[in-house]
């Protein structure tokens, strides 16, 4: 099982930037899509971003649209997200996720998780 | 972006079963499978325990199954356990946005 761990979070003032990597254990990163999704403070999960096995295709939340970037490098087995125009209801707690794949099959539902980077946006 | 509904909140004994709903709309979980479920214990990574509707990952205790019916997908802990409590949402995936959206989430206490 691929493990994740996500890094680059931190304080950063509103209209700020900061990008956020997800590091696998594994070259099997290559294989799965990914997501970030995040979690602001007492609130429920929120997906953010999704990109390809590729990187060729991604996908984004209205909410981040035109903000935020998704990409990734297979040779470093890790996954970015480039926040920038970062706003106070962006302050969460950031996890990057592989989709689940069975056997030949990929399924939209997340399946390993990291722990999570927090960012706070705030002046 | 579409929105699903869960209840706030729901509680059992020990042994007892529960479900939690998820109710979109015909334009997402009424039309395709794609409603996954996670457990999600404060502190610690979120863990899914539910695809495709029914599908249950291996690792995942037989006591979770999942279930559609119309725009409502369900979640059936039987055998509730003291470890069972934690945060549930449901997720779907809605192929015409492109889009994911999670339920709001449902905090299960275990009396």
């Amino acid at each position: 099982e691929v493990q994740l761990v996500e890094s680059g979070g931190g304080l950063v003032q509103p209209g700020g930037s900061l990008r956020l990597s997800c590091e696998a254990s594994k070259s099997t990163f290559r294989s799965f899509a990914m997501s970030w999704v995040r979690q602001a403070p007492g609130k429920g999960l929120e997906w953010v971003s999704a990109i390809s096995t590729s990187g060729g295709s991604t996908y984004y939340a209205d909410s981040v649209k035109g903000r935020f970037t998704i990409s990734r490098d297979n040779s470093k087995n890790t996954l970015y997200l480039e926040m920038n125009s970062l706003r106070a209801e962006d302050t969460a707690l950031y996890y990057c996720a592989n989709y689940f794949c069975g056997g030949v099959t990929c399924s939209e539902a997340f399946d390993t998780w990291g722990q999570g980077t927090m960012v706070t946006v705030s002046s | 972006q579409s929105a699903l509904t869960q209840p706030a909140s729901v509680s059992g004994s020990p042994g007892q079963s529960i479900t939690i709903s998820c109710t979109g709309t015909s334009s997402d979980v009424g039309n395709y499978d794609y409603v996954s479920w996670y457990q999600h214990h404060p502190g610690k990574a979120p863990k899914l325990m539910i695809y495709d509707v029914r599908k249950r990952p291996s690792g995942v205790s037989n006591r979770f199954s999942g279930s559609k019916s119309g725009n409502t997908a369900s979640l059936t802990i039987s055998g509730l356990q003291a470890e069972d409590e934690a945060d549930y949402y449901c997720s779907t995936y809605i192929p015409s946005t492109t889009l994911y959206v999670f339920g709001p989430g449902t905090k299960v206490t275990v009396l």
